[in-house]
Order: structure tokens, then sequence, then C-alpha cells
């Protein structure tokens, strides 16, 4: 079945990096995303990472997977009181269905 | 010029109301969505809809159907609203094939049942 799993609560000091871990069952999934919800907002597309990919690079964001062990992670470098908010792990099963979105993970940024 | 709009924002009404939420995408996708966000801020699937297939999860009740004039709107219609209902429903778009299906989200509805 399909499921992925995260922390719920990270707590880091601003400036500091925050890392998001998130595993995921499905190995059929090509693309694996991460989201973040602002408070009262909709989901925002981060960055999405695609199966064949170790690494992705993106200004503060780096994505790493570990396909063979199915973990995603989200580092987030200086991070900055406005990266509050909810972050989501999600994998497309069989790369053309919805996706399946994990539990979120609540980043508080302390100054 | 906003992607994917739903309508309205908030909504309250009372048990046993028969409601609808619109959702419109303007960018050309092919399929739709709608998704359930609890109090927990946990996101489950509701259904997907393309001009092919309506894809509904089993879990949702019956009192929920979507409904979609054309392929730009996908709206959702509540049947005997119940306190359970109260919720954050997001619409939301993706272009099939190609493997990437990344999402495009709305904004969401904020559904309070009283």
């Amino acid at each position: 079945g399909e499921d992925v799993e995260q922390s719920l609560f990270l707590s880091v000091r601003e400036g500091d990096s925050s890392v998001i871990n998130c595993t995921y069952t499905d190995s059929s999934s090509t693309y694996l995303y991460w989201y973040k919800q602002e408070p009262g907002a909709g989901l925002q597309l981060l960055t999405y990472i695609f199966s064949n990919m170790d690494m992705k690079q993106d200004q503060r964001l780096t994505v790493l997977l570990n396909k063979k062990d199915k973990h995603l992670s989200l580092r987030i470098a200086d991070t900055q009181t406005g990266d509050s908010a909810i972050y989501f792990c999600a994998e497309s099963p069989l790369g053309n269905t919805p996706l399946v979105f994990g539990k979120g993970t609540r980043l508080s940024v302390i100054a | 010029d906003t992607a994917v709009s739903q309508t309205p924002k908030y909504l309250v009404t009372q048990m046993g109301n028969d409601k609808s939420i619109k959702c419109e995408q303007n960018l050309g996708h092919d399929t739709m969505y709608w998704y359930k966000q609890d109090s927990k801020k946990f996101l489950k699937i509701m259904f997907s809809y393309n001009n092919k297939e309506l894809i509904i999860n089993e879990t949702v009740p019956n009192r929920f159907s979507p409904k979609s004039p054309d392929k730009a709107h996908l709206n959702l219609h509540i049947n005997s609203l119940e306190l359970g209902d109260s919720a954050v429903y997001f619409c939301a778009s993706s272009q099939a094939g190609g493997g990437n299906t990344e999402a495009f989200f709305g904004q969401g509805t904020r559904l309070t049942v009283v």
C-alpha cells in the first residue's frame, strides 16, 4: 500500500539548518515532492526530485533521496522565521495517480 | 491570475444542509482533484477526475459527489452535511502523463458545520 511517514514537529533556531525527513513505501514512485503550507494558505510546491537522482539543490533547499531505503529529506539552510510552516512530503505512486501526502512536519523557527 | 481558484473561501452551514464548493483551473490540465485536510492537517485524497475516469477514494461517503461541467471545473457537492465534515477542502489539478504529476493547489475552502 501507499504510505508516507514524517515526524510531526521540528523546532530550530534562526540561522541554523533544518532537516525534515520522510519515508515512503511505493518504489514505483518516479517523482517525490516537497510542499509548503503557510498558515491559512494552500499548498505550494517547493521542489521535487526525480527518482533516478540522489540529490537536488535549489538555493537554500537541498533534497536528498535514498531510493534503496525509500528515504527523502529536505534541508533548509540558514532557516528564517518566514520558513515557519508545515512541510509535506508526497509521492506519486505509479507516476500518474494522485499524490499521496505524509502527515506534514510543522517547522517552528525560533528567533 | 490565479491558477486554481476555489469558492467560497469560508463556508459555515448547519447540519443537514446541502452545499457546493466550486473549483476552476486555468492551467489547461486534464486532471483535477479534491483533497480533505482535517484539524490535524492530515491531507487525504477524496477524488481524482479527468475526462475519462472518476476515481473515488473508497472511504469517502456517498454524500460527497464531484461534478465536472467541463475540463476546467470540478465542483464538490455535499448532501446532508454532518459535524464531521468540518475541514478544509482543497482542489488541485495536474497534467497526466510524463510521470511528473506535480499538483497545483487552490487556497482551500474552510467548511464549518454547526
